[in-house]
């Protein structure tokens, strides 16, 4: 069975300063990833997936993650956070090929930007 | 374009009670899944529906049951409701093709309080 961990419940970060949230997963067949958010009281929202191709994904909102299948990591990044990234976010797997594509979660991390 | 939209919002039942949640997909899409998200923690797969048919199924117990209907829209029940089943319940809904990745676009979700 496959597992998602990310390493940091909460990481407090200031303005414009830069971010990386960690990922960890573990799987016996090959994955896709994901990385969704959640703003207060609001459902998820994709931020953005890797499927196959370029390690390096672009996403919404000028975030960017790098698959790293050596090291089974998937790290989201942003070079300068807003106010407004404060939320929750989660990365997620699907087992690739597998049917109905259910998304297994990590426990999320909580983003708290001040200013 | 209406996305995944769910009712109730909000809804606080006592232990032993059954509950019925509501999930409408986004126009087009014909899969439904749900999903459970206790406080601070990431989302669990419950189970997921196409055709009307039970697809696939996480790890919860028969307590929770669920229904899609012709129009795609779903139901997820749970009876003998106990204090742990307190969380935000999540919908996603898909479009079902042969090949390939399938996005999920998730609802608001339902915050249901037992007491």
């Amino acid at each position: 069975a496959q597992s998602v961990t990310q390493l940091d419940s909460q990481v407090p970060v200031f303005e414009e300063a830069p971010v990386e949230l960690r990922c960890n997963y573990s799987s016996s067949v090959s994955v896709y990833l994901f990385w969704y958010v959640q703003y207060p009281n609001q459902g998820l929202q994709l931020l953005l997936k890797y499927l196959s191709g370029s390690t390096l994904v672009k996403g919404i909102n000028g975030f960017e993650a790098e698959f790293n299948k050596s090291q089974t990591s998937f790290h989201l990044r942003k070079p300068s956070v807003h106010i407004s990234d404060t939320a929750e976010y989660f990365c997620a797997v699907i087992l690739e090929g597998a049917a109905g594509n259910k998304l297994t979660f990590g426990g999320g991390t909580r983003v708290l930007v001040k200013p | 374009d209406a996305g995944v939209t769910q009712s109730p919002t909000h809804l606080i039942k006592t232990r032993g009670q059954q509950v019925t949640l509501r999930c409408s997909p986004k126009s087009g899409h014909d899969t439904v899944s749900w999903y459970q998200q206790a406080l601070g923690q990431g989302p669990q797969f419950i189970f997921q529906y196409y055709e009307e048919e039970e697809r696939q199924r996480g790890n919860f117990p028969d307590r929770f049951s669920g229904h899609q209907f012709p129009n795609y829209s779903s139901e997820l029940n749970v009876n003998a409701l106990l204090l742990g089943d307190s969380a935000l319940y999540l919908c996603a809904s898909s479009l079902a093709l042969a090949w390939g990745f399938n996005e999920q676009f998730f609802g608001p979700g339902t915050r249901l309080t037992v007491l």
